[in-house]
């Protein structure tokens, strides 16, 4: 059974737009959940880890939130760029170790268009 | 430079053929990891390694093994591949398991098992 979902599947916007990515997960117990940006043909690159009950991160033009009592996350990418066409995962760690196992959802395919 | 490097980055193979796929890290990372990625499904565990000699089975051990001599080199071995195992193969690395440590991505080893 899918414990990590991801929404929408995938998603068009024009360069300079706004968007919003949505995970919801069921693993328990959730230490930490992460957001990666997978470009095509590539490996996957760290953009932010959330730790706490309620936890905001920035990045530069992406920041993120999380809710463990929603078990909800979203990643906010602001004035998209063409570079930003990638597939987005979302990754929720079960605990703080190695002894851990990461669940990954399936991503968000974003296109940014001219 | 932190880096996680895969080879080969594409191998075509025929079915009961034997598959070697490497992985090295330059960061000297105790764990690493080998993930295969399908179409439509979030990354699936095969392998863990917690350090030389010491692998543990993750959620997809069948028809795999692996082999840590090194701890900056991590393997993968098909023994008579399938072509249920045509996927693309990620390594990854993380300094000590998963807990607020990124995790650094290899960019893939892509198998057509024919």
């Amino acid at each position: 059974k899918t414990q990590v979902e991801q929404s929408p599947q995938s998603l068009v916007v024009r360069q300079g737009e706004n968007c919003v990515l949505q995970c919801n997960y069921s693993v328990t117990p959730d230490n930490h959940l992460r957001w990666f940006k997978q470009d095509t043909g590539k490996g996957l690159v760290s953009l932010t880890v959330l730790v706490d009950q309620k936890d905001k991160t920035s990045n530069g033009r992406y920041s993120a939130t999380l809710d463990k009592d929603a078990k909800h996350s979203t990643l906010h990418i602001t004035a998209t760029l063409l570079d930003d066409t990638a597939t987005y995962i979302c990754v929720v760690g079960d605990r703080g170790s190695a002894l851990g196992r990461l669940h990954f959802g399936a991503g968000t395919q974003l296109i940014v268009i001219p | 430079d932190m880096k996680v490097t895969q080879m080969p980055r594409y191998l075509i193979k025929r079915m009961g053929e034997n598959v070697l796929l490497e992985c090295g890290q330059d960061m000297s990372h105790e764990t690493m990891y080998w993930y295969r990625q399908d179409p439509g499904l979030g990354l699936q565990l095969i392998y863990i390694s917690y350090d030389v000699d010491s692998n543990s089975e993750g959620d997809i051990p069948k028809g795999y093994r692996v082999s840590r001599k090194k701890r900056e080199h991590f393997s993968l071995i098909l023994d008579s591949a399938k072509t249920n195992q045509t996927s693309v193969y990620f390594c990854a690395s993380s300094p000590r398991g998963n807990s607020g440590n990124t995790l650094y991505f290899g960019e893939g080893s892509r198998l057509i098992v024919v």
